[in-house]
């Protein structure tokens, strides 16, 4: 199985600071890493796929990076509606959703 | 525009067989552009992928679900199906229908989700 950690597990931010969250692999997955934003009550949003693709109609400011077993998502500008839990996602070796990283004001 | 929405009991007494449907609107469920899956939540805890179905019947499975879960579509009624066998609190969660997507398997368009509490 391949295993997945996320940080930091919890983060808070003002608007407009530019925030980074970090997913790692337990074995290398190349780029078959997804990012979903999740607000609490509603399903998961799509945002980022094949670790860097931004999925139409998602904002600019939303960014990934990475291959092998390290990868980033980073939020430039924080707005007031990206305060929600962001998960990874491996697609190399099965389906494994990384922990969640919670993002909060400050 | 495709449309997801979740359907089935919202309680189930534990050893029982769980039943969900999702019902997919807006476009064809015979389409060739994606797959279909269902997801799990358990309260206050993240992601949990469980299958997998193209329409054409290829399945695919979590291996830590697989001895207890069947997926399944109907064509004719524009529906795709999970059920999930001896279950106990532990499958308490909001299951969720989704869209996938061949290669990367992201899953780009979800239901609302509906929780199913295990109780007796």
């Amino acid at each position: 199985d391949i295993q997945m950690t996320q940080s930091p597990s919890s983060l808070s931010a003002s608007v407009g600071d530019r925030v980074t969250i970090t997913c790692r692999t337990s074995q290398s997955i190349s780029s078959y890493l997804n990012w979903y934003q999740q607000k609490p009550g509603k399903a998961p949003k799509f945002l980022i796929y094949a670790a860097s693709y931004l999925q139409s109609g998602v904002p600019s400011r939303f960014s990934g990076s990475g291959s092998g077993t390290d990868f980033t998502l980073t939020i430039s500008n924080l707005q007031p509606e990206d305060f929600a839990t962001y998960y990874c996602q491996q697609t190399y070796s099965d389906i494994t959703f990384g922990p969640g990283t919670r993002v909060d004001i400050k | 525009q495709l449309q997801l929405q979740e359907s089935g009991p919202g309680l189930v007494k534990p050893s029982e067989t769980l039943s969900l449907t999702c019902t997919v609107s807006g476009g064809s469920i015979a389409s060739s552009s994606y797959y279909w899956a269902w997801i799990r939540q358990p309260p206050g805890k993240g992601l949990e992928w469980i299958a997998t179905i193209f329409y054409s019947g290829s399945t695919y499975y979590n291996p830590s679900l697989k001895s207890r879960v069947t997926i399944s579509t109907d064509t004719s009624k524009s529906q795709f199906s999970l059920k999930l066998r001896s279950v106990t609190a532990a499958d308490t969660a909001v299951y969720y229908c989704a869209t996938t997507v061949y290669p990367h398997w992201y899953f780009d368009l979800w239901g609302r989700g509906t929780l199913v509490t295990v109780s007796s």
